[in-house]
């Protein structure tokens, strides 16, 4: 069965420091990989995906993901943090094997503070 | 681009009443809508997915005659609560994809649907 772990109920950065929110998945197949934020009482936003090609994918506000195949890890970053990046980040996977049904993680609220 | 709209944005109603919730993808034809259903910290719930001019497929455990759901057009899906009672309160989701499988889903601000 398909599966997507963010490991984290809660990420505390410091304003300018850099931020790493974790994903990891459970597919079979090739998997296409999402991160979206969602801000209080509103919908999720997309933020940027991995299809193929280059390991490193860049995406909107200066968020960035790095897919490893090995570690079946697709981990958000962020090289400086602002405190309007708090909200609530979910990975998401799809893959041929779960009949490309996208599953959400459980979601990783993020804190920066000034 | 990739705007989806979905009103109302809050309701409120007593008991027994049937709530009418509409999506629309502003400035793409969505081939797939999606209705998730959110309860307070928590993940998405995935109800239904309905093709335009399909049934809607729905999730184990989604009662289909309660949660109406019509994807008449490619740019509308509306899912209706029909005789809604307190325990159906929530926020509601809306989500459209355009093209295959490499496109990203794209949602709607939600509904926040309170049941008296």
């Amino acid at each position: 069965a398909q599966s997507v772990a963010q490991p984290e109920d809660q990420v505390n950065v410091a304003e300018g420091n850099p931020l790493t929110v974790k994903c990891t998945y459970s597919v079979s197949g090739n998997p296409y990989l999402f991160w979206y934020v969602q801000y209080p009482n509103r919908g999720l936003q997309f933020l940027l995906k991995y299809i193929t090609g280059d390991n490193l994918v860049k995406g909107s506000y200066g968020f960035e993901a790095e897919f490893n195949k090995s570690q079946t890890s697709f981990h958000l970053k962020k090289p400086s943090a602002l405190v309007s990046d708090s909200a609530l980040y979910f990975c998401a996977v799809r893959a041929g094997g779960g009949g490309f049904k996208t599953i959400f993680g459980a979601g990783t609220r993020l804190f920066v503070k000034a | 681009g990739a705007v989806v709209s979905q009103h109302p944005s809050w309701v409120i109603c007593k008991s027994g009443t049937s709530v009418k919730i509409e999506c629309r993808s502003l400035d793409f034809q969505a081939t797939t809508m999606f209705w998730y259903r959110q309860f307070p910290k928590q993940s998405l719930m995935l109800m239904a997915t309905s093709n335009e001019g399909s049934k809607a497929t729905y999730e184990q455990g989604v009662e289909k005659d309660k949660f109406l759901i019509n994807h008449a057009s490619l740019t509308l899906s509306t899912l209706t609560v029909t005789s809604a009672h307190p325990e159906d309160s929530s926020f509601y989701i809306c989500s459209a994809r355009a093209g295959f499988m490499e496109e990203p889903q794209h949602f709607g601000d939600g509904t926040r649907l309170s049941i008296l």
